[in-house]
């Protein structure tokens, strides 16, 4: 079946803009994870949804950042008057269920170009 | 919260050697250990993964290993080939957590 998506797959934007990336969990999964690639480094935890659960939003690193999520379905992150340190690859996963063990599935992600 | 530590950063080797990739983690209620391959342009994708139940886990060509007291897991891949080059993450998550806590990435070269 299809994966996770995510669109767009680049975004170049100009400091001081706000932008808004896409994810598509796979059908069915309940549990849905926002995470931030910078070059040469590990995935970084932004954001957390679980069903109609409140979100674990330990992993934003400022108030510019915010995400939604509909139900179990598509989620959003926004990040308002974007800056250079944003320009990254953001990575949406989606496993079936919450919980240690399950796997996430990731996306292909969404490069970020903040010039 | 969790701190993950991997070395090396690069490791190249030749084909049909072994590569050893290790990690530390800082927060003894963690008890999921997974590993995610990303190759070039690609989404990172699960190869193996270990519970802190156990202390090995195989398949095939690649074998995980857990020692709690230490605090390390390492990744070890036999008789690589061209194809396992890629980028290498190992990860951890602490219980009741479910969030992930990465390492900075291990990039494999297998040399032909």
């Amino acid at each position: 079946g299809a994966g996770v998506s995510q669109s767009p797959s680049n975004k170049v934007t100009e400091k001081g803009k706000d932008v808004e990336l896409r994810c598509d969990p796979i059908s069915g999964h309940t549990a849905l994870y926002w995470y931030r690639q910078r070059l040469g480094q590990g995935l970084e935890f932004l954001i957390y949804f679980q069903g109609n659960s409140a979100p674990d939003k330990s992993g934003l690193p400022s108030d510019r950042f915010s995400a939604e999520r509909t139900g179990e379905s598509v989620s959003t992150l926004t990040i308002q008057r974007t800056q250079q340190e944003d320009s990254a690859v953001y990575l949406c996963a989606s496993s079936l269920n919450s919980g240690t063990y399950n796997e996430q599935f990731f996306g292909p992600g969404t490069r970020l170009t903040v010039l | 919260g969790e701190n993950v530590e991997q070395h090396p950063s690069t490791l190249s080797v030749q084909e049909g050697d072994s590569a050893v990739i290790k990690c530390t983690y800082s927060d003894s209620a963690s008890n999921y250990f997974p590993w995610y391959k990303q190759e070039l342009g690609k989404r990172p994708q699960l190869i193996i993964d270990i519970r802190s139940n156990v202390g090995e886990k195989k398949d095939q060509r690649i074998a995980v290993t857990l020692n709690k007291t230490a605090k390390h897991f390492s990744l070890h891949i036999t008789e690589t080939q061209p194809e396992d080059s890629a980028v290498y993450f190992c990860a951890a998550s602490i219980k009741g957590a479910n969030n992930l806590f990465f390492g900075t990435g291990t990039r494999l070269t297998v040399i032909p």
